[in-house]
């Protein structure tokens, strides 16, 4: 099963509004990322969280961490048309044989910003 | 800097046939790996490195194996190819296989079906 989940699976917003999106995962990790796919493209790396910080902000991103409920939640300010993705979270989880992380990435949020 | 780079882009096989599929980057990174993303799906981790010479398995690596007998490479070998294999391959890497440096780099992708 996967590590992480995103919630919404899919989302629809109006352009300058905001869009928040949520990541729940099940054991301990050491770091969480965002990373966004545009339509049949490669990942891009948004931003990195590690397990003992709360709050990261990268221009118009801003991610939250909450290793007590196991979640992160990614925050886009003032949307545009251009943000129109998938957005994945992804976990980084230590392996028992090599002593690294592994990273495992949930199912995804479509987000759709409409003109 | 060329980042990850994969071939071919796309491939047609047949079942029972093999291939390898080809991943190298030249960032000198240290951890490499490989994801399937099947339609609508986040990414599934296949097989990792955390260097050359160390390998590991990860979320569905049945029906695949690697080696890692460079830094620069970590070509994907497909056994036997079967009808559930087909999906969309990517190659990631980054600089450390530690904590601190864990943001991938992806290469653009290999559209693999299988008949």
């Amino acid at each position: 099963s996967q590590q992480g989940e995103e919630d919404p699976q899919a989302l629809s917003i109006q352009e300058g509004e905001n869009a928040t999106m949520n990541c729940s995962y099940k054991t301990s990790i050491n770091n969480l990322q965002w990373y966004r796919q545009n339509s049949g493209r490669g990942l891009v790396h948004l931003i990195l969280i590690r397990s003992n910080e709360r709050e990261k902000h990268s221009g118009r991103l801003r991610v939250t961490l909450d290793t007590s409920k196991k979640s992160s939640s990614l925050l886009i300010t003032a949307s545009r048309a251009a943000d129109t993705a998938s957005y994945f979270c992804a976990t980084g989880k230590t392996s028992m044989k090599t002593s690294y992380d592994k990273v495992i990435f949930g199912p995804g949020t479509s987000l759709s910003v409409i003109p | 800097n060329a980042g990850v780079t994969q071939t071919p882009k796309f491939q047609v096989l047949k079942t029972g046939q093999s291939m390898t599929l080809q991943c190298a980057q030249d960032m000198n990174h240290e951890y490499m790996s490989w994801y399937r993303q099947d339609p609508g799906m986040g990414l599934r981790l296949i097989h990792y490195s955390v260097g050359a010479g160390i390998t590991d398995q990860g979320e569905v690596p049945n029906g695949y194996n690697v080696s890692r007998s460079t830094t620069e490479d970590f070509p994907l070998r497909l056994l036997s190819a079967a009808p559930s294999q087909t999906s969309v391959y990517f190659c990631a890497s980054s600089y450390s296989a530690g904590e601190v440096y864990n943001e991938q780099f992806f290469g653009p992708g290999t559209r693999l079906t299988v008949l």
